[in-house]
This record gives structure tokens, C-alpha cells and sequence, in this order.
């Protein structure tokens, strides 16, 4: 599809565990952001990448997360030894570069057991 | 501290009239301006952005206004109809150009 894909839709995990969230931005889109949506909340910054260079990971809430974009294209977030307050939704976006307007996935819906 | 404030957190309107939904801001080194809109179980869409250097953006039925004094921007949908029901979230992005803050988002709902 041309939209920004995430998978998968839905994790259950046990506390404990990592988990890895997939993100395919939209073709040609060098920036790629990720965020972490509480219930009620709006999107939380979480990390930028402008192609394979991760540019700011400063709303990495620990060194628990860790995100990749090796080619530039498709991306991961990690969670390591997760937690139950990593559980939220998690957004991936794409954009075309500096101060475009940002294309969002459906997101993953993470819950930690 | 929350950069992006959206002070209503539901918002009804009868169909066919004005819907209004507010956004303020802290920093006025903010210097793009969106709003977004989102269903239940998908991500925000983009629905329409203003830059800094302007007051007013027009897309159909949808105008943004933006009070830089006043660090506030606002949402107009006229008319409004059943399907503009959604959430919508305003969001502001960083003069480094890297970084959206969001606010917690609006409910609107409009009454066929």
C-alpha cells in the first residue's frame, strides 16, 4: 500500500520479555519518527531517524528502547526486559523532510502481562 | 510540562453548524502548526498545517487560525457533519524541524 505500514496490529507480551515493533515508512520518505500514545494521551515523542541516521532519541524513556532504520527504509523499535508501563500504543510516521506534515501508521498496540 | 495544551477534552455540536476546537502553546520558537484527525484503532491524519509567518489557512471546510501573541491556535469546521466525529489532536514542530509535540487531543462529536 502507499501508506506507512506497522506491524503487528496487536502484542501481547509477559512482563520481561522483549518485543520488537515493525515500521515500513512510506517510499522515499528520509524522516522517520516514532511515538508512544497513553490512553487519553496525545502522541509522545519518542525517537527521529533522517534516513539511516538517528538524529534524536531523546524521548527514549530508557536505555530499555532501542530503534533502528539500517537502509534507511523500514525501521524497528526494540523494547528490552518490557515493563507494564511500556504498555500504550505505538506510532511510527513518515514524512518527506523539514517541516512536512507527518504521515502516521495505525500503529502497535502493546500490552505487557 | 505539556508544550501542547488542547483545554476541552470533548466538544458536541449540532450538524450543519461551527465547530471550534482550541490549542495553546508555551514556546513561541514554535514555528509549524498542524492539526490531526483519529478514528478509533487507526493512526492521526493530517488534516491541515500553518506556518508561523501567516494567520489563516483555508482548506474546504476547514480553517486553522494562528494568534501568535496570544500562542493559540484554532480549528474551524463549517459546516460540520456526522463524519468529522473523531479526535482531533493539534500539534507543533520544533524551528530544528525534528520534533512534533502534540496535544492530549479533542473528542468532537457532531449530532446528525
Amino acid at each position: 500500500g502507499a501508506g506507512v505500514s506497522q506491524s503487528p496490529r496487536y502484542k501481547v507480551a509477559k512482563r520481561g520479555q522483549d518485543v520488537a515493533l515493525r515500521c515500513d515508512p512510506i517510499s522515499g520518505h528520509v524522516s522517520l519518527f516514532w511515538y508512544q500514545q497513553a490512553l487519553g494521551q496525545g502522541p509522545e515523542f519518542l525517537t527521529y531517524f533522517q534516513n539511516e541516521a538517528q538524529l534524536d532519541k531523546s524521548g527514549l524513556p530508557s536505555d530499555r528502547f532501542f530503534a533502528e532504520r539500517p537502509e534507511g527504509s523500514v525501521s524497528t523499535l526494540k523494547i528490552q526486559r518490557t515493563q507494564q508501563e511500556d504498555s500504550a500504543v505505538y506510532l511510527c510516521a513518515s514524512s518527506s523532510g523539514f517541516n512536512q506534515p507527518q504521515h502516521f501508521g495505525d500503529g502497535t498496540r502493546l500490552s505487557i502481562l | 510540562d505539556q508544550q501542547v495544551k488542547q483545554n476541552s477534552p470533548s466538544l458536541s455540536v449540532q450538524e450543519g453548524r461551527i465547530s471550534i476546537l482550541n490549542c495553546d502553546y508555551t514556546n513561541s520558537m514554535f514555528d509549524y502548526f498542524l492539526w490531526y484527525k483519529k478514528y478509533p484503532a487507526e493512526g492521526p491524519t493530517f488534516l491541515i498545517s500553518i506556518s508561523s509567518i501567516k494567520d489563516k489557512n483555508e482548506d474546504g471546510r476547514f480553517t486553522v487560525f494562528l494568534n501568535k501573541s496570544a500562542k493559540h491556535l484554532s480549528l474551524h469546521i463549517v459546516p460540520s457533519q456526522p463524519g468529522d466525529s473523531a479526535v482531533y489532536f493539534c500539534a507543533v514542530l520544533t524551528n530544528t524541524g525534528n520534533q512534533f509535540y502534540f496535544g492530549t487531543g479533542t473528542s468532537l462529536t457532531v449530532i446528525p
